[in-house]
Parts: C-alpha cells; structure tokens; sequence
C-alpha cells in the first residue's frame, strides 16, 4: 500500500479482555516498528522487527504483550489480559532496512489505534 | 542511556512569524535524526531526515540542522500559518541499537492568524 496501514482505528475494550491491533507496513519495508504513546507524552517504543524476527524485543513492558509478523509483512500486537493502564495509542511504522551501510532509514508511521480499556 | 529532550514543551506565535524548536540529545552516537509532525488525534508524519554526517536539510518553509558533537538539532520554521499549528516531534535512531527511535515529548505550536 502507499502507507503504513493501522487497523482498528479505535479499540473500547474490557477490563481483562484480549486484543490484537493490526499493522500493514509499506510494501518492501523490512524494518517494522510498535511504539505506544501516552497522551502528552512522545512515543515510546515496544518492539522492533527486522523481517520475521524481533530484533528488540526490549520496550515490551510485560509479558502481556506480545508481537508477531509470520510473513515478514503485516504485524499484529497482542495484548492479553488488559489493564485500565493500557490505554494509549500504538503506533506502528516501517522502514528500510537498518544498518550502518543504508542510508535509507526514514521512518513512516501508521495514524495509530486507540486503545480504551474500560 | 539516550534520552531526546524538546524545550519548550509549547509554543503560541502570531501568523508569520519565523521561529525555531530546540531538540537537544545526550548520546552524540546517531545515525539520524528525524523530525516529525503530529496533529491531534493524529500519526506522526515525517517532515525531514539528516543523517549523522549531515548538518543541515531543507524542505521548503522548514530547516532541521544538526550538531551531533554538542546534541543539539533546531527546526526552523518560516513565515509561520496557522496551518503549522501541531506538536513537533524530533526523534534518534542510535548507534549500537537494532534501530528503533528514540523520542522526545514534542513541542506543541501554536499559530494564531
């Protein structure tokens, strides 16, 4: 697609319910990005896929939270068991590959999901 | 530990003024900085990259320059429009890291017509 895709837009949830939050990189980004970003604060990040892999798995703060990208590709976040305290907005965003030889490392994000855990 | 600060955390300027956001970080160890917009409700949308070889880029009303030796990058902004009115955002890709971003909270511009 021509940008980074979040699907849903906005998520209501339960207290102690299960959600999965969408993410469809630009086609060929192999770098993928989760950041969640707290109202008033910058983004801060989650977790960061190289291809298939995690290559950071660092910012997850929990293990509640979990990422997969099976294919490389599209991404999904899960969180399990959520919290009042998870409410946020994940972002997601891509880019080229990451390495001390590309240049070629623009980040483009997602519009986000909004998370309401109610 | 990398940390990106942004001064101020807001800002009210009257239409056409020309103004600058300060981003300082304290790791001069970067591959890039980049800075971004953020509109209300809003994604982040990426406005300009400098790499760390690179002091300065341009793209039509806006100027990012970077000092990495000192941690400091600036954006300037020209003959600001109320369309500008958003929060500001600079991030750090680091050195050693697998390349994720390291951000500051933002500076949240206001242009008043």
């Amino acid at each position: 697609g021509a940008g980074v895709s979040q699907t849903p837009s906005n998520k209501v949830t339960e207290k102690g319910k299960y959600v999965e939050l969408r993410c469809d990189p630009i086609s060929g980004h192999t770098a993928l990005y989760w950041y969640r970003q707290s109202l008033g604060q910058g983004p801060e990040f989650l977790i960061y896929f190289q291809g298939t892999g995690a290559a950071d798995d660092s910012g997850l703060p929990n293990d509640r939270f979990f990422a997969v990208r099976p294919e490389g590709s599209v991404s999904t976040l899960k969180i399990q068991r959520t919290e009042r305290g998870d409410s946020a907005v994940y972002l997601c965003a891509s880019s080229g590959w990451v390495d001390r030889g590309n240049r070629n490392t623009e980040a483009f994000f997602g519009q986000g999901t909004r998370l309401t855990v109610v | 530990k990398q940390e990106v600060t942004q001064i101020p955390a807001a800002l009210s300027v009257p239409e056409g003024e020309n103004l600058v956001l300060n981003c300082s970080f304290t790791d001069s160890a970067i591959y890039n900085l980049q800075w971004f917009r953020q509109d209300p409700g809003k994604g982040l949308t990426s406005l300009l990259l400098i790499q760390s070889s690179q002091r300065e880029q341009t793209s039509g009303r806006l100027n990012a320059s970077l000092d990495k030796s000192s941690g400091r990058s600036t954006l300037y902004i020209a003959a600001s429009q109320p369309g500008d009115s958003a929060t500001y955002l600079c991030a750090v890709r680091p050195r050693g890291s697998q390349g994720n971003l390291i951000f500051g909270k933002g500076t949240k511009l206001s242009v008043k017509p």
